[in-house]
């Protein structure tokens, strides 16, 4: 069965530091999602992007943010200059054009 | 603002028990409702989904009814097994297909 894959698993990084998140979403899927989820607390919408530009994004997806599609399979996830209170869970989604995202396993981003 | 509230955990039954994890929401209009269930190490995963007021989803044993008078979507099961220790979530859907969860109730089965 198709999966959304997310690498790496957990990723350490000094503060100020870029970081980029990959995820490769399953391959027949339109639209792609950011999602986090700071320990304790709930799952936050950060952006939706599809047809190569983004369609939605929520107040914590600032200039810190970014996201892409390089290339027909990768959807990444960068942030420039990383902040303790960047530490979180950060989950990639897709949906093709029904209802349901499909989740990856997450990528658990620590910030030092 | 939407919201969506849900039942604190960790909440541990014994096998066989009856399960209600409570969930409420607050939303302008009728969004769609969800369950999504976390199995330790995996990625969210759709439980059961209702898309209009009085709806009922179900899945797995699991169901729960989209109630707009009372603004919920409990999610219940008569009879839980230890494979289904993990952590749940409620979501709501906005107009733009992005999901507003709650905090998600962990969930531990014993034998």
């Amino acid at each position: 069965e198709p999966e959304v894959t997310q690498t790496p698993s957990h990723q350490v990084t000094q503060m100020g530091q870029e970081v980029i998140l990959r995820c490769v979403p399953i391959s027949n899927h339109l639209y792609f999602y950011w999602y986090r989820q700071i320990l304790g607390q709930k799952v936050e919408f950060l952006v939706s992007f599809y047809n190569n530009e983004i369609s939605e994004k929520s107040e914590i997806f600032d200039d810190q943010f970014s996201v892409e599609r390089p290339d027909g399979s990768n959807f990444t996830l960068k942030i420039r200059s990383t902040k303790l209170e960047d530490s979180a869970m950060y989950f990639c989604a897709s949906r093709r054009l029904e209802d349901e995202q499909f989740f990856g396993p997450g990528t658990r981003l620590t910030v030092l | 603002g939407n919201s969506v509230t849900q039942m604190e955990g960790p909440v541990t039954l014994s096998e066989e028990a009856f399960l209600t994890i409570n969930c409420t929401y607050t939303a302008t209009g009728y969004p769609s409702l969800f369950w999504y269930v976390q199995y330790p190490g995996e990625g969210l995963q759709l439980l059961l989904k209702a898309t209009k007021a009085d709806d009922k989803g179900s899945n797995k044993g699991f169901e729960a009814t989209y109630r707009k008078e009372t603004t919920s979507f409990h999610l219940e099961k008569g009879s839980v097994q230890v494979s289904d220790s993990a952590v749940y979530f409620c979501a709501q859907r906005n107009s733009g297909y992005a999901l507003n969860f709650g905090k998600g109730t962990s969930l531990l089965v014993t034998p």
